[in-house]
């Protein structure tokens, strides 16, 4: 079976520093990585996902992160927060078979103070 | 709007009482996914569908629920007898469905929001 923990519930930052939010599985099988965000009274958004190849990965808004395999992590990272990514975020796996059923993260609220 | 819609975004029911939910993918997306989602929580596997076919269910869906895709396009989930246990956010999601081995991208509806009294 798969799990994903989510080290912190909330992360808060001031606007214009960098943020890390923090996610670690347990897989006996090889699995997808991905992170969703989900911004107040919206559905969930992939951020990015980890399929194979280079283990850094950048997805939208400007967000990254790097899956290390010795350490099952897939932290997420920002240079640089704005207020607009004041959300929730969520990490999850899939099993690289054929149903592809996401595992989720119980989540992390990222707050931005100005 | 081409993205996949969910139907009531709110509902708010008597326990007891039995509540239907819809979802419409994606246009030509064949496999359609439930998920449950708690306050404070993760969302939840339930069920999923490829085409019409119900391929596989989650011990977390009891005999009280039930799914449907009838045409392989929208799908139905029925809660009967709710449980104030059964307040959630119910999330759909939709995909293509790729040659074997190569994933394709979960697209999730705005979610209903069940509140049971």
């Amino acid at each position: 079976a798969q799990s994903v923990t989510q080290l912190d519930s909330q992360v808060p930052v001031f606007e214009e520093a960098p943020v890390e939010l923090r996610c670690n599985y347990s897989s006996s099988v090889s699995v997808y990585l991905f992170w969703y965000v989900q911004y107040p009274n919206q559905g969930l958004q992939l951020l990015l996902k980890y399929l194979s190849g280079s283990t850094l990965v950048k997805g939208i808004n400007g967000f990254e992160a790097e899956f290390n395999k010795s350490q099952t992590s897939f932290h997420l990272r920002k240079p640089s927060v704005h207020i607009s990514d004041t959300a929730e975020y969520f990490c999850a796996v899939s099993r690289k078979d054929s149903n592809y059923q996401l595992i989720w993260g119980a989540g992390t609220k990222l707050i931005i103070k100005p | 709007d081409t993205g996949v819609s969910q139907d009531p975004r709110h509902k708010i029911t008597k326990r007891g009482q039995n509540v239907t939910f819809r979802c419409d993918p994606i246009s030509e997306h064949n496999r359609l996914y439930w998920y449950r989602q708690t306050l404070g929580q993760g969302p939840e596997f339930l069920t999923y569908f490829q085409n019409e076919a119900q391929l596989e269910k989650s011990r977390l869906l009891s005999d009280r629920f039930s799914a449907e895709r009838p045409k392989g396009s929208f799908s139905t989930l029925e809660i009967q007898r709710t449980e104030q246990g059964d307040s959630a956010m119910y999330l759909c999601a939709s995909s293509a469905l790729g040659r074997t081995g190569v994933y394709n991208e979960q697209f999730f509806g705005p979610g209903t929001r069940l509140t049971v009294l």
